[in-house]
Formats: structure tokens, sequence, C-alpha cells
């Protein structure tokens, strides 16, 4: 089935440690976007991606780091630099379709640092 | 990125239709107006999108007003698993701007009873 696959559902860390989350699309699509969600709040563009090798930083970018190597895969890198890493992080991917089609969400990982 | 504003909650009873309405009065007229739904601790979905036409799909029907200044998520029967955050999103035409990008908000919690 086509989608986008992130990996692991739930992740823990100790404080001070760098984790990559892992997002993986086979839906072809050429942008690719993170997200960071904190309880009751709406998503937050970290970064995003419209062509392989090329990445821009979005609203929160700090403490965060990505690679576009594949078109399909856009890893996120929550470094230890970042203050408050505990959050729901979803990754989506979407065309450059000019009637602005829909963007596909995975599931989400949940990062909590201890 | 213009901006929307949505109702924290709203609720409805089973099978009863469902207006949520969404105001976006700095809309520019390349902005599409996307709406998305979010079940808890899972990614967003996309429900529905529209330019200037009211727009229909299997999922919920989309009304705009004629000035664009306000629109309408409408379910026409809604049922417990349509119980969600819904995102009313303006997106900037792909045309233009290249691949853009998804501001959310907080969104609409529905609350729907048996």
């Amino acid at each position: 089935d086509g989608g986008i696959t992130q990996s692991p559902k739930y992740l823990f860390r100790k404080e001070g440690q760098n984790v990559t989350l892992s997002c993986e699309q086979n839906l072809n699509h050429d942008a690719m976007y993170w997200y960071r969600q904190d309880p009751g709040q709406g998503l937050r563009l970290i970064y995003y991606s419209q062509i392989v090798n090329d990445f821009q930083k979005g609203d929160i970018a700090e403490g965060y780091s990505v690679s576009r190597e594949k078109k399909e895969s856009f890893p996120l890198t929550v470094t230890s630099a970042q203050k408050n890493p505990t959050a729901f992080y979803l990754c989506a991917s979407s065309t450059g379709a000019p009637t602005n089609t829909e963007a596909f969400f995975g599931q989400g990982t949940r990062l909590t640092v201890v | 990125d213009a901006k929307t504003t949505q109702p924290n909650s709203m609720e409805s009873n089973e099978e009863e239709p469902v207006h949520l309405p969404c105001n976006h009065s700095t809309i520019s007229g390349t902005d599409y107006i996307h709406w998305y739904r979010q079940l808890p601790s899972q990614g967003p979905e996309y429900v529905i999108h529209g330019l200037t036409s009211n727009v229909n799909n299997r999922m919920a029907s989309l009304a705009i007003a004629e000035d664009r200044k306000s629109s309408t998520l409408i379910l026409h029967r809604a049922t417990l698993r349509d119980a969600a955050v819904y995102y009313c999103i303006l997106r900037p035409s792909q045309i233009l701007s290249g691949y853009s990008t998804l501001t959310f908000g907080k969104g609409t919690m529905l609350l729907v009873s048996p």
C-alpha cells in the first residue's frame, strides 16, 4: 500500500542524546515535511524539503537537523541543543501539483526525553 | 501566511449534520482553503479543499462564501468516528510560490454524542 511510514511509534531517550526519527514514503512525492505537536496545540513546521538534497527551515528549526539524500526518505535528528524535545512528531509529503492536492501524514512518533 | 479563526470546540449528536465554521478575512485571491482532521494520537487526515466554488466529496462538503472570507465544512451525518480536531488552513497557490506548506492553528474539537 502507498503511504508514509514513521518509525518508531514511541521513542524514549535520555537528556543530552541525539535521536533520529525515520520517515519513508512510497508515494513518489517530491515534497516532504516535519511537524512538531505539543499537547493541545496545532502542528508547527520544523523543516521541509521540496527536492532531493535540498531543504528549508520552518518556524521552529533550532535544535533539529534533517537530510534528504533519497526522494523516499526524510529523517529528522533531534539534537541535544533542542531545549524541549518531548513532543509528538509528524512527517508529511505532497506533490507539487498546481491545484494544491492533499498532503499525506504519517502516524507520528511520540518522543519522550527523560 | 493568512490566518484562520475557528471555534475551540463544537458538539453534535450522532447522525445529525454538523457545520464547522472558519473565518479567513485576510485570504488572498490565490489561497486555497484546506480542511484536515486529526483523531487522537494520529496524524492529520485530508478532508477537502477548494478555491472559490463549493466542493463535495465522499467525506464532506465545503461551502465557501462569495467573498471568500469565510467557509463552512459540512459533515452530512456525524458518526462517532468523526470526533476529531478539524483544522481549516489557507494554503498559497503552488503555481505562484512553488511548493507551499500547511500552517496549522489549534482547530475545532468536534465532540459527537451517541
